[in-house]
């Protein structure tokens, strides 16, 4: 399976401010996804990280809020900006791994967001 | 698009006992259904999936069920051990993963 790791693995922001969590993979994956687990709740994707080209965003996510970078096949970024409390979450990184009827999907250990 | 719904939200047994945890989703076209399970403060790890092909497989302890006509799936664990308390998600597939609700199992030595 993939190695993933992420950057920070925490952090205490202000109001008002942006935080741009790095997800780095020591493979190179096809797909990488961004997602964002809130205190107690399941995991919501917000955006599959597309190389090359601009991220595909879910319902409810927006590029000016959740601006995500693909630059190559092993790294991505996604930047939190303008937070606010609600923002407050594990901000998690994932990417598929293998292929065709192998192919499965595999978390980074998170970036825990607390935001005053 | 795709939901998933999950049953319970929580489980409790005792040692031994044997847990499910089930599943249903929306979209027909999902054909890939991981399971995942989440310790606390820990990342999310793949426990075992099943294909749309396939109607059960089992690891060790571990089965998971595939019933595509009604559009739910299970999870099975046998011979429970307090190490498996964790939150346990399920999650369909098209190209993306949608998860459930989670089920928070406490197995009680």
């Amino acid at each position: 399976s993939a190695v993933i790791s992420q950057k920070p693995s925490r952090d205490i922001c202000q109001r008002g401010t942006s935080l741009t969590i790095q997800c780095q993979v020591d493979s190179q994956v096809t797909m990488m996804f961004w997602y964002r687990q809130q205190p107690g709740q399941s995991l919501t994707l917000i955006a599959t990280a597309n190389q090359g080209s601009e991220a595909t965003y879910e319902s409810g996510f927006v590029i000016d809020k959740f601006p995500i970078s693909r630059p190559n096949l092993t790294f991505s970024t996604l930047t939190v900006s303008n937070m606010s409390p609600e923002d407050s979450s594990i901000y998690l990184c994932s990417v598929a791994s293998g292929t065709g009827a192998q192919e499965t999907q595999y978390f980074g250990p998170g970036t825990r967001l607390l935001v005053l | 698009g795709e939901n998933v719904e999950q049953h319970p939200s929580t489980l409790s047994v005792q040692e031994g006992d044997s847990a499910v945890i089930k599943c249903t989703y929306s979209d027909s076209a999902s054909n890939y259904f991981p399971w995942y399970k989440q310790e606390l403060g820990k990342r999310p790890q793949l426990i075992i999936d099943i294909r749309s092909n396939v109607g059960e497989k089992k690891d060790q302890r571990i089965a998971v069920t595939l019933n595509k006509t009604a559009k739910h799936f299970s999870l099975h664990i046998t011979e429970t051990q307090p190490e498996d308390s964790a939150v346990y998600f399920c999650a369909a597939s098209t190209d993306k993963l949608i998860f459930g609700t989670g089920t928070r199992l406490q197995v009680f030595p």
